[in-house]
């Protein structure tokens, strides 16, 4: 199974919006909405940040919001800021029964 | 607040098995609701999703790793284990093991790195 597609970065400025693409294909991303982000940061094991497309876990920020169309899965951060510099990573469930990653997005506070 | 803790060798030699076992605690994982799944993260690089089990032992692999890897459920140890075998240094990474429910890891454990290397 392919990896799915994120841009390697995003940058923005404290108090900015930015939005992370995931692109994968009807088999996954698009056939499901098994879709969630994950937060890293350096030395840390990943955080759930959006589950099912677009749902957040209790005690995560509403500065995070997540959606879908088509293909393509989005999570978007509003109001960034210093903390949320990380990689984020996407996930989806497959056809196969499976999980895939994607490939991850290193987000920069300017 | 359910945890999760892996343990094992941090270097294993080329062509041998890698062998890891996670412990769960502050829950059962005889629950019906979630799955306990392996991931992995080589130096610098991205998560791969490696395999899930379900406590019934129903498993479910990554299609580019089937051939060689085990996930099995020990119930009355409360954890569960992957096995990696004829590893190379490819395999090197930091391996975590994660407990899944709704399609999202929710817990992770604090990962381990296993180096490949003679």
């Amino acid at each position: 199974q392919s990896a799915l597609t994120q841009p390697a970065s995003v940058s923005g400025s404290p108090g900015q919006s930015i939005t992370i693409s995931c692109t994968g294909t009807s088999s996954d991303v698009g056939g499901y909405n098994y879709v969630s982000w994950y937060q890293q940061h350096p030395g840390k094991a990943p955080k759930v940040m959006i589950y099912g497309v677009s749902n957040r876990p209790s005690g995560v920020s509403n500065r995070f919001s997540g959606s879908k169309s088509g293909n393509t899965a989005s999570l978007t951060i509003s109001g960034l800021q210093a903390e949320d510099e990380a990689d984020y990573y996407c996930s989806s469930y497959t056809s196969s029964t499976t999980y895939v990653f994607g490939t991850g997005t290193k987000v920069t506070v300017l | 607040q359910l945890q999760l803790q892996e343990s094992g060798p941090g270097l294993v030699k080329p062509s041998e098995t890698l062998s890891l076992t996670c412990i769960v605690s502050g829950g059962s994982i005889s629950s019906s609701d979630h799955f306990w799944g392996w991931i992995r993260q080589p130096p610098g690089k991205g998560l791969e999703w490696i395999g899930n089990i379900y406590y019934s032992g129903s498993t479910y692999y990554n299609p580019s790793l089937k051939s060689r890897v085990t996930i099995s459920v020990d119930r009355s140890k409360n954890q569960f284990s992957l096995e990696l075998s004829s590893v190379t240094p490819a395999d090197t990474a930091v391996y975590y093991c994660a407990n899944y429910a709704w399609g999202r890891a929710d817990y992770w454990g604090q990962g381990t790195l296993v180096t490949v290397s003679s």
